[in-house]
C-alpha cells in the first residue's frame, strides 16, 4: 500500500532533550516536506527537499533541521525544542516534476513540550 | 505572503451544493489551482486540481475563470462527513516546491 508513514503519533517530552520525528515514503517520490499545524495559523511548511541530499527552509524553519540521505526517509529533527514546538506535524511526499502530482500526508505526529 | 484567501468558515445544510470560493490575484502563469481537504487529526487529502475553465471528478467541481484570479470548489449534494477544512492551493508546474497552505475554510455541514 502506497503510503508515507511517521513515527511516533504522540510524543510528550521536556525542554531541551533532542527528538528525532521519523518519515518514510514507499512511492519512490522525489520531494518531500514538512508542515505543523496550529489552531488558527493552518498550515506551515518547515522545510522541504526536492531531492536526496536537497534541502531547503520552508515559513517556519527555526528550531528544526532535516536531513534527506536516502531517497524514502525525511526525519525531522529537534536539536532543543522548546515549549512553542508543542504542535501538530505532517510530512508529506510527491514526484518532484509533474504538477499532477498531488501531495501525500501522512497521519501526523502530535508533539508536547513541557 | 499567502499566495490565496479563502473565506475562514462556511455552514452549510445537509443535501445542498456547496460553493468555497478562492482569490488568487497574483497567481503566476505556470501555476495550477488545487484543493486539499483535511478531516480532524488526518493529514490533508488531494480533492481537484485545475488550470482554467471547468474540472470536474468523482468527488467535486472546480471552476476557473479566463483572468485566474479566483476558483470556486462545488461539492454537489453534501452530507455530515464532508464536514472538513478544506484548503485552495496554487502550485507551480515546475515542481512543488515551497507551498504554503494557509488556513482553509472550515466548512460545517449542518443535519
Amino acid at each position: 500500500e502506497a503510503q508515507v508513514t511517521q513515527n511516533p503519533r504522540y510524543l510528550i517530552t521536556v525542554t531541551g532533550k533532542k527528538l528525532t520525528v521519523t518519515c518514510s515514503q514507499n512511492m519512490n517520490h522525489e520531494y518531500m516536506s514538512w508542515y505543523r499545524q496550529d489552531p488558527g495559523l493552518g498550515l506551515r511548511q518547515i522545510y522541504y527537499s526536492m531531492n536526496v541530499e536537497v534541502t531547503d527552509k520552508g515559513d517556519v524553519p527555526e528550531g528544526y533541521k532535516v536531513s534527506r540521505k536516502e531517497k524514502r526517509n525525511f526525519p525531522l529533527i529537534l536539536e532543543s525544542p522548546s515549549p512553542n514546538q508543542t504542535s501538530l506535524y505532517f510530512c508529506a511526499s510527491s514526484f518532484r516534476d509533474s504538477y499532477n502530482s498531488p501531495l501525500h500526508f501522512g497521519n501526523g505526529t502530535r508533539l508536547t513540550v513541557t | 505572503l499567502a499566495k490565496t484567501t479563502q473565506p475562514i468558515s462556511m455552514d452549510s445544510y445537509e443535501g445542498q451544493e456547496v460553493n468555497i470560493t478562492c482569490s488568487h490575484n497574483n497567481i503566476a502563469t505556470n501555476d495550477y489551482i488545487t484543493w486539499y481537504q483535511q478531516f480532524p487529526s488526518q493529514g490533508p487529502r488531494f480533492i481537484i486540481q485545475g488550470y482554467k475553465t471547468k474540472v470536474t471528478n468523482e468527488v467535486a467541481s472546480l471552476f476557473i475563470p479566463a483572468d485566474r484570479k479566483s476558483s470556486t470548489l462545488s461539492l454537489p449534494r453534501v452530507s455530515l462527513s464532508d464536514t472538513a477544512v478544506y484548503y485552495c492551493i496554487s502550485i507551480s508546474n515546475f515542481g512543488n516546491e515551497k507551498l504554503t497552505f494557509g488556513t482553509g475554510t472550515r466548512l460545517t455541514i449542518i443535519p
